[in-house]
């Protein structure tokens, strides 16, 4: 199994709503990421969890929370987000040697 | 110097050419190497992780260099379906450190 799962797919959200995006793999991999990418650029790293901790922060917005409850799920929390926030959302998963993402979560907000 | 950097493209060839990727990175303790491929809209997916010994797959050869830190992907007889955007790839260096993206090349393939 190669596959990180990522849900939702699609999401439109309002300002003040508040939402999860989840994320899941079960290859055994240590390293979980969230990135955001915009309409033609390339995937912009937000976190990075490693053994279950955060060990990068892209000096993201507090309205974006990271959460790791366990080894195969990562989840990102959002609240009160901006429409510039809109974007798709991409998790990945990686060993030393591999690394593979999901299909994303792309959300409107409005 | 940026962490990766990568041609800026973009490519515009005809089918059944051969194509070069370029792409270098800053941190000499890297230790892991991937192109990516990203299709308009769709996540990136894992094309080839690149070896030390070079490997090819199909049309498709990936190179590195770590005495300069440069890892080069080269496609032969280009078909429209390779029209994309082309991802390098590079892990930190440390076991967890992130994935860190160059801007990717985008390519042409016409007919």
């Amino acid at each position: 199994d190669t596959e990180v799962t990522q849900t939702p797919k699609h999401l439109v959200m309002g300002m003040t709503n508040k939402k999860s995006l989840k994320c899941e793999q079960h290859m055994g991999h240590r390293a979980m990421y969230w990135y955001k990418q915009k309409a033609k650029k390339p995937p912009e790293l937000m976190f990075v969890y490693s053994y279950e901790k955060l060990s990068i922060n892209e000096s993201v917005p507090s309205r974006f929370s990271p959460e790791c409850p366990n080894s195969s799920l990562l989840n990102l929390h959002l609240h009160a987000l901006q429409p510039e926030d809109s974007a798709l959302y991409l998790c990945a998963s990686s060993s030393n040697t591999e690394a593979f993402f999901g299909q994303g979560t792309r959300l409107t907000v409005v | 110097r940026k962490e990766v950097e990568q041609d800026p493209g973009p490519f515009n060839v005809p089918e059944g050419a051969t194509v070069a990727f370029n792409c270098t990175y800053s941190n000499s303790a890297s230790q892991s190497f991937f192109w990516y491929r990203q299709d308009c809209r769709k996540e990136p997916k894992l094309l080839m992780s690149v070896y030390s010994s070079g490997n090819e797959d199909g049309r498709f050869t990936a190179q590195l260099n770590r005495a300069s830190q440069y890892i080069s992907l080269l496609i032969r007889d280009s078909k429209l379906s390779d029209s994309a955007t082309y991802l390098c790839v590079v892990n930190g260096g440390r076991a967890g450190t992130a994935l860190i993206f160059g801007k990717g090349t985008t390519l042409s393939v016409s007919s």
